[in-house]
C-alpha cells in the first residue's frame, strides 16, 4: 500500500523568510511524487513532480522540492516566502511497483500562512 | 481547451434525493479520476477510468454511488439517496498515461455538495 504523511497541520513563516513544508511517503516500489496547492473553495493546482532524475525538482511560483530516497521524504521549499503563498499544500504519491494502485494517494495537507 | 471543467460548482440537496455531477476532462487525457474531499482532509480516491473503462473503485464508493464515462470523454458521478455524510467537495481530475513526460493530474475546481 502507498501512503503519505504530512506531519505539520500548520506552518507559519514571515514574509521573505525561507519556507519548508514536510512530506514523507511509503511505497513498495518506485515513487512518483507530487506537490499540489489549494486555495479556498478551489481545486488543486499542480506545483511540481518527481519521476526520475535529479533529486532537486523545480516547479511553479519559485517552489522546489528535494527527493530523498533514504529518508523517504519529499519536502517542499521556497527560498523567500510571499504572503500570496498562503494556502493549503498537499503532497501525493503513486507507487509504480507491479500490482500497485493506479491513483495518487494524498496527504492530509499543510496549511501555510505567510505573515506580512 | 482550458482545463478540467466540473458542473455544477455548488449543489444543495435534501437528504434522500439523487444528485448527478459532470466532469469534462482535458480532451487529450484518456484517464479520469474522481476524488472526494472533506473539510480539513486530503482528497480521497473514489474511482478511475481509462478511456470508457472503469478500472478501479474505492471501498468508499458505496452502492449508492455510480460513475460513468460512456464515450471516454466526459464523466458523471451520481449519488442516490443522499445522506448528510455525503456532504463534501467532489473533485475530478484527468491525466495522460505515466509514460508521458507531461504525466500528472489536472484537477477541476470541484463540486461542493451540501446535504441538508
Amino acid at each position: 500500500a502507498q501512503s503519505v504523511a504530512q506531519p505539520e497541520d500548520q506552518v507559519n513563516v514571515a514574509e521573505g523568510n525561507p519556507l519548508t513544508v514536510k512530506c514523507t511517503y511509503s511505497v513498495s516500489g518506485n515513487p512518483y511524487l507530487f506537490w499540489y496547492v489549494q486555495y479556498p473553495n478551489r481545486g488543486l493546482q499542480f506545483l511540481l513532480k518527481y519521476i526520475t532524475g535529479d533529486n532537486l525538482v523545480k516547479g511553479s511560483y519559485g517552489f522546489e522540492a528535494e527527493f530523498n530516497k533514504s529518508q523517504t521524504s519529499f519536502h517542499l521549499k521556497k527560498p523567500s516566502a510571499l504572503v500570496s503563498d498562503s494556502a493549503l499544500y498537499f503532497c501525493a504519491v503513486r507507487d509504480f511497483s507491479s500490482g500497485s494502485a493506479r491513483q495518487l494517494t494524498f496527504g492530509s495537507g499543510t496549511q501555510l500562512t505567510v505573515l506580512p | 481547451d482550458t482545463g478540467v471543467s466540473q458542473d455544477p460548482r455548488h449543489k444543495i440537496t435534501k437528504r434522500g434525493q439523487n444528485v448527478t455531477f459532470r466532469c469534462d476532462p482535458i480532451s487529450e487525457h484518456n484517464r479520469l479520476y474522481w476524488y472526494r474531499q472533506t473539510l480539513g482532509q486530503g482528497p480521497e480516491f473514489l474511482t478511475y477510468f481509462q478511456n470508457e473503462a472503469q478500472l478501479e473503485k474505492s471501498r468508499l464508493l458505496s452502492d449508492r454511488f455510480s460513475a460513468e464515462r460512456p464515450k471516454g470523454s466526459f464523466s458523471t458521478l451520481e449519488i442516490q439517496r443522499t445522506e448528510q455524510g455525503d456532504s463534501a467537495m467532489y473533485l475530478c481530475a484527468s491525466s495522460l498515461g505515466p509514460d508521458s513526460p507531461n504525466y500528472g493530474y489536472t484537477f477541476g475546481s470541484g463540486t461542493r455538495l451540501t446535504v441538508v
